[in-house]
């Protein structure tokens, strides 16, 4: 079964510093994989996806993603934190099987310390 | 462009009651879905609905149920209501199936308290 697994339930960093948050994901084919963040109260946003065109994908907010199929891998980024990013963020991937269901990790909830 | 809408923003309810859930999605939109977000259980896929059919449905027992409308907005319904069912209830939305894996376009949430 597809499933992604997010290291660490907290991120802590300060503002300016890079941001780096881990996703790994366990698949037989080619996954769809995505970053969504979600704020305080609030549903989920689409930060970026993954559809096997580019391995470097960037999103909004200065946000990228890299993915590394040798490492089964999917880490978000972001060069210089701002404190309007403090949020939980959630990798997700999509089952290849027609099923259109998306597969959610755990989410990393990032503090931006001043 | 408005996003996807769900409504009510808010609801309490207590125990054995029904709760009805609303979800408009992105116009030209033919796919809903719901998922559950509890306290402690992360994001659970709950239901998905295209062209009015239920397609595919998460590991939710039968009281959870939804139609999707000529329209392509949708309704979540949860009978007999229990505690462990106060989340927040997200609803997307998103291309039609045949085309792909489509993004999924989230609302706001309906945060239910069953109290």
């Amino acid at each position: 079964a597809q499933s992604v697994t997010q290291l660490g339930s907290h991120v802590s960093v300060s503002e300016g510093a890079l941001v780096l948050l881990r996703c790994n994901y366990s698949s037989s084919v080619p996954p769809y994989l995505f970053w969504y963040v979600q704020y305080p109260n609030q549903g989920l946003q689409l930060l970026l996806k993954y559809t096997s065109a580019a391995t470097l994908v960037k999103g909004i907010n200065g946000f990228e993603a890299e993915f590394k199929k040798s490492e089964t891998s999917f880490h978000l980024t972001k060069p210089s934190a701002h404190m309007s990013d403090a949020a939980e963020y959630f990798c997700a991937v999509i089952l290849n099987t027609g099923f259109q269901k998306l597969v959610f990790g755990t989410g990393t909830r990032l503090l931006v310390s001043p | 462009e408005a996003g996807v809408t769900q409504s009510p923003t808010h609801l309490i309810k207590t125990r054995g009651q029904q709760a009805t859930l609303r979800c408009s999605p992105i116009s030209g939109h033919t796919s809903v879905y719901w998922y559950q977000q509890a306290l402690g259980l992360g994001l659970q896929f709950l239901l998905w609905y295209d062209e009015g059919e239920e397609r595919n449905r998460g590991n939710f027992p039968p009281r959870f149920s939804g139609r999707q409308f000529p329209n392509y907005s949708s309704e979540l319904n949860v009978n007999a209501l229990e505690l462990e069912d106060s989340a927040l209830y997200l609803c997307a939305s998103s291309l039609a199936r045949l085309a792909g894996r489509e993004t999924q376009y989230f609302g706001p949430g309906t945060r239910l308290l069953v109290l």
